[in-house]
């Protein structure tokens, strides 16, 4: 069945990077555009940015622009999301979706990342 | 991008049917028909309800349902049940190729 694990929950020091992957499995990865989505604690869903898997073209948030980084390994199906000067304001669930035609129809369960010093 | 603008909460009864507004631009809800409507219960990853304003993905109750009109899409909750209760979130493509989320709904079933 088609799923999206992600890897486990991170701790950082303000002004580190963090990198958070997420595993595609039961669909042709390079079939798909993937995007990453936060959600920092009692607040919305915020876009991030997203690749194109099968050309390595990505698109970023205006907010994250300069900080946010994603890339994808074919052979691994897999999407990274690397966040670098992360502050406090960036403790978060970072979730991974699927887009089918501009939607998001699949997720991941969603990374914790605490940013704490 | 600022986000699209939705009501922080709304009710309803059981049985009773209750609407979301999402409040966008022409840049946004009112210039593609790429709106679409997420479910998330708490501390649960969101899921697809509604897709392209009106579509509901396989295996979605034919409860929910989604319109548009101008700069303003819509969800629809008829039959209201205690497991419909959580928060809903809109989603819209935009000008700039990226994609916008609203504040969030919490609803509630009193």
């Amino acid at each position: 069945q088609v799923q999206l694990v992600q890897s486990g929950g991170e701790v950082k020091k303000p002004g580190a990077s963090v990198k958070v992957s997420c595993k595609a499995s039961g669909f042709p990865f390079t079939n798909y555009v993937m995007h990453w989505v936060r959600q920092a604690p009692g607040q919305r869903l915020e876009w991030m940015g997203w690749i194109n898997t099968a050309y390595d073209n990505t698109k970023y948030s205006q907010k994250f622009q300069g900080r946010v980084t994603i890339t994808r390994d074919t052979s691994a199906s897999t999407a990274y999301m690397e966040l670098s000067s992360l502050r406090s304001e960036d403790t978060a669930l970072y979730y991974c979706a699927r887009e089918r035609s501009r939607t998001f129809d699949c997720w991941g369960l969603g990374t914790l990342v605490t940013v704490s010093s | 991008q600022s986000a699209l603008t939705q009501p922080a909460s709304v009710s309803g009864s059981p049985g009773q049917s209750i609407t979301i507004s999402c409040t966008g631009t022409s840049s946004d809800v009112g210039g593609y028909n790429y709106v679409s409507w997420y479910q998330q219960h708490p501390d649960k990853a969101p899921k697809l309800m509604i897709y392209d304003v009106t579509n509901r993905p396989s295996g979605v109750s034919n409860r929910f349902s989604g319109s548009k009109s101008g700069n303003t899409a819509s969800l629809t909750i008829s039959g209201l049940q205690a497991e419909d209760e959580a928060d809903y979130y809109c989603c819209s493509y935009t000008i700039s190729s990226t994609w916008v989320f609203g504040g969030g709904t919490q609803l509630t079933v009193l």
